[in-house]
């Protein structure tokens, strides 16, 4: 069973618009979620992460968002640049995983000039 | 400044033929330590993690084992290779420390195994 889910494999934006990668998970003990950016045949870089005990974290153009009710989160990213374009992995962890993180399938973003 | 070093970058291996992938970590002592594989058109999938050395767990079974000589050295070995285990192979490190679950990957080793 998927325990973090990215439910679109890809999404395409024009350059300057905003970019929404959204992230759902299923477990409740997840207490911090974090986003990843992955360019082809490189190990994934730490973009942006988020505690529970917050809704809203931003960084430079990039914000994430967590609604724990609606156990989801998104990354938001504006303005979209075409050096953007890349997969995005959503992760969680939760109380007791050892800092183990769950990872979902990944998001392709193409940001188009 | 931490760092975290994989190799070989690329390799071609037969089918049956032996495995070893080497990760070093330098700049932190007693990290977490871990092995993704990422096959084609498929997310991070968890191999192996170490909290300390000699203190290794799978999270999937398959022909591959991990070892940990050193405090900061993860293996990634196996005796005879699948088709199967064709991917990209990615190591990464947390500072072991609670509160700190940030995970930070290597440069991957991309495996071809024909």
């Amino acid at each position: 069973d998927q325990q973090v889910k990215q439910n679109s494999p890809s999404l395409s934006v024009q350059e300057g618009r905003i970019s929404i990668l959204n992230c759902d998970y299923t477990n409740s003990m997840f207490d911090y979620f974090l986003w990843y950016k992955k360019y082809p045949a490189e190990g994934p870089t730490f973009l942006i992460s988020i505690s529970s005990i917050k809704d809203k974290n931003e960084d430079g153009r990039f914000t994430v968002f967590l609604n724990k009710s609606a156990k989801h989160l998104s990354l938001h990213i504006v303005p979209s640049q075409p050096g953007d374009s890349a997969v995005y992995f959503c992760a969680a962890s939760g109380w007791g995983s050892q800092g183990n993180l769950i990872f979902g399938k990944g998001t392709k973003l193409s940001v188009k000039p | 400044s931490q760092t975290i070093h994989q190799w070989p970058a690329t390799l071609v291996q037969p089918v049956g033929s032996p495995l070893s992938l080497e990760c070093t970590v330098e700049g932190t002592s007693n990290p977490n330590l871990y092995w993704y594989r990422q096959a084609a058109g498929r997310g991070l999938q968890l191999l192996f993690y170490s909290i300390g050395i000699d203190q290794i767990s799978s999270e999937v079974p398959q022909n591959l084992s991990a070892s940990r000589p050193q405090d900061r050295q993860f293996i990634l070995s196996s005796k005879k290779l699948l088709l199967s285990d064709s991917g990209f192979y990615l190591c990464a490190w947390n500072p072991g420390t609670t509160g700190q679950e940030t995970q930070y990957f290597g440069p991957g080793t991309r495996l071809l195994v024909l």
